[in-house]
């Protein structure tokens, strides 16, 4: 069964500290995205990989990096922790062109 | 021209009543039309697709309908039941570069 895994379902840390979301995937999938989602405004993409070692920004890229060191593992990196980046953050993976995309259960992240 | 347009945002519809989710674009460059379904706590999930050469879809109570010419889309899911009560996003797939635009999504409640 298809499975993306995201290391931690609530997070909170202090304005200012550099945090990481982590995220795996067992299914051998090529692309692999993190999304931010806020009532009202949807799934915004944050960042995305086809590849491993490949990065390409999303809608909304400011204050975040991103890191893809293997094909299954790919790391949100917030560099210094705002309280605007409180939020849910999703990691998703696809295959190929097709895109479906499997998603993880989430992190709620709140920066104080 | 990039944006998919979904509404309404909330709706509350009685058990065994029509639930009707609307969604518009404006790019022809889109090939691929998914719904995601996404539980409290969890992330989102393919629900059903369709592809614009294609005027409908059903899978069990959903159903997709496809407008090419108005460049619209809904979903309408008969017989809801209290256990649909979930987030619903449309999304659109470009046929260049593969990427889903999501629409903001709408909030179901089934009233039992």
């Amino acid at each position: 069964d298809v499975k993306v895994t995201q290391s931690s379902r609530y997070l909170v840390k202090r304005t200012g500290e550099k945090v990481f979301l982590e995220c795996v995937q067992d299914m051998d999938h090529e692309n692999m995205f993190w999304y931010r989602q806020d009532p009202g405004l949807g799934l915004r993409l944050i960042y995305f990989s086809y590849d491993v070692k490949m990065k390409e920004k999303g809608d909304i890229p400011e204050g975040y990096s991103v890191s893809r060191e293997k094909k299954e593992r790919f790391s949100l990196i917030l560099e210094s922790a705002s309280t605007n980046q409180t939020s849910m953050y999703l990691c998703a993976s696809s295959r190929g062109a097709k895109n479906i995309q499997y998603f993880g259960a989430g992190t709620r992240l709140s920066v104080l | 021209q990039q944006q998919v347009k979904q509404s309404p945002q909330s709706l509350i519809v009685q058990k065994g009543g029509i639930s009707i989710i609307n969604c518009a674009y404006e790019n022809t460059a889109f090939d691929y039309f998914p719904w995601y379904q996404q539980f409290p706590g969890k992330g989102p999930a393919l629900l059903i697709a369709i592809r614009p050469d294609v005027s409908e879809k059903k899978e069990g109570r959903f159903t997709i309908s496809f407008n090419k010419s108005a460049k619209q889309f809904s979903l309408h899911i008969m017989d809801s039941q209290p256990g649909d009560s979930a987030t619903y996003f449309c999304a659109a797939r470009h046929n260049s570069n593969y990427q889903l635009i999501w629409g903001a999504g709408t909030k179901l409640i089934i009233k039992p």
